[in-house]
């Protein structure tokens, strides 16, 4: 069935360095993909999208770019803060009339000083 | 700007006893998406209502029942708890339509914290 899978964490980084966490999904119908993320004891928020192919989206640094030939949303960051540090879920929708989200297992992001 | 508001926040309850989770949208959404994020775990969606219409059904037990009100507002009622039922559980909200018939953003309330003792 539909599924998202997100690289497994947890990842500990240096304030400063690249973050990647991957991110694929199956490839049936025309998903929208998104990145959440989730601070300590919050709720989800929206960190970015990408709604077709070859769509980039970004925010606070955060870049993810939709690739269908590789069914990738690959989720980067130049360079990382302490404040960074929170749990990252990678999710599709089903496209089409069915707006429910199916999410990865998250990745946990530690960034150390 | 509004977003959505869960109550309560935390929750605490026996074994076999029902328990009432409450969303408001923000407003002017029409559709409310019910998740349950066990602890660790991924969120897993259970039951989204468009226009007061269940819409969707995903892993939601037969112990739970849930609706959405003329107001828009959204309970998610759970009988029968279980230890298992400890959880964080979402509602989100969105407008229907975006581009391409796609189903826009989903906007996440801050959750309530269910602890069946």
């Amino acid at each position: 069935g539909d599924s998202v899978t997100q690289m497994e964490g947890p990842v500990t980084l240096s304030e400063e360095a690249f973050l990647t966490i991957n991110c694929t999904y199956t490839a049936t119908g025309y998903p929208s993909l998104f990145w959440y993320v989730q601070y300590p004891g919050e709720g989800l928020q929206l960190l970015l999208k990408a709604t077709k192919a070859d769509d980039k989206g970004s925010n606070k640094g955060f870049e993810a770019t939709y690739r269908k030939e590789t069914t990738s949303f690959h989720l980067e960051k130049g360079s990382v803060q302490v404040s960074d540090s929170a749990v990252y879920f990678c999710a599709r929708d089903y496209g089409g009339s069915q707006g429910n989200l199916i999410f990865g297992k998250g990745t946990k992001l530690s960034v150390k000083p | 700007a509004a977003g959505v508001i869960q109550s309560p926040r935390h929750l605490i309850k026996e074994k076999r006893e029902t328990a009432t989770l409450k969303c408001y949208p923000i407003p002017r959404h029409d559709t409310v998406y019910w998740y349950q994020q066990g602890p660790g775990q991924d969120p897993q969606f259970l039951i989204s209502f468009y226009e007061k219409m269940q819409s969707d059904k995903g892993s939601i037990p037969d112990r739970f029942s849930a609706q959405q009100f003329s107001d828009y507002h959204s309970e998610l009622n759970m009988s029968s708890l279980e230890l298992g039922d400890s959880a964080l559980y979402f509602c989100a909200s969105s407008p229907l339509g975006g581009i391409g018939g796609s189903w826009d953003e989903q906007f996440f309330g801050p959750g309530t914290r269910l602890t069946v003792l």
